[in-house]
């Protein structure tokens, strides 16, 4: 139980694209999911908190406009990197909380390796 | 505070023995603790959890120790195997700042045959 899909797994594209990632909770339902970022060798940095039926919470530092967030449904958060450049490419991962009660551990997709040439 | 490093040590072990992995956290209001497993190119797995009302929790081949009074937190595998070798993450949660989660900086387990 509690898989994350995320897609798609790898992105190439030019500088000025704009790249939609998809991340979807297949087996469980979620008001929140999140949105991370993982250069190599290093740790995960939160970079918004995505919620269902409204707009995200970013953290500091990070461009809401150049970072675009949906949650449209309990089942599947969108992040757009728009007008992508090179210093964008990066891993991005997802993560979704079971909707039930408590304490509960995030989930996390596989990633997107995005490449910005 | 964040907890986040911009190395990464290793821990090399020989296969068979147990493993012990460490991690400092920075926030004392931090109420629920998660270590997660990367493989390369992959995204964190869950392994274990420890809620900050306890001090330990044991699961399949793993234990979890909490230290609330310095800020310790430790995973130890037991009976190590090949599949064991990845990233190993502590996270800590704060319901109070909305269940985010902040990363440690990540040891790397390299497992010897």
């Amino acid at each position: 139980g509690a898989v994350v899909s995320q897609h798609p797994s790898w992105v190439i594209c030019k500088s000025g694209t704009s790249v939609k990632i998809e991340c979807r909770s297949l087996d469980f339902q979620a008001t929140t999911m999140f949105w991370y970022r993982q250069f190599p060798k290093q740790s995960l940095m939160l970079m918004a908190t995505s919620n269902e039926g409204s707009k995200a919470t970013y953290e500091q530092g990070v461009e809401k406009d150049k970072f675009l967030i949906n949650h449209a449904s309990l089942t599947l958060s969108t992040l757009t990197v728009t007008s992508a450049h090179p210093e964008d490419s990066s891993f991005y991962i997802c993560s979704a909380r079971p909707l039930k009660g408590g304490l509960q551990p995030q989930h996390f997709g596989d990633g997107t390796r995005l490449s910005i040439l | 505070g964040e907890s986040v490093g911009l190395h990464l040590p290793t821990l090399s072990v020989q296969e068979g023995d147990n493993s012990i992995i460490n991690c400092a956290y920075s926030n004392s209001a931090s109420d629920y603790f998660i270590w997660y497993k990367q493989e390369s190119g992959k995204g964190p797995q869950f392994i274990i959890d420890i809620r900050s009302n306890m001090d330990k929790r044991q699961g399949q081949r793993v234990t979890v120790l909490l230290n609330k009074t310095v800020k310790h937190l430790s995973l130890q595998i037991a009976a190590t195997q090949p599949g064991d070798s990845a990233v190993y993450f502590c996270a800590e949660n704060s319901e109070a700042a909305g269940n985010k989660l902040t990363f440690g900086g990540g040891t790397r387990v390299l497992v010897k045959p």
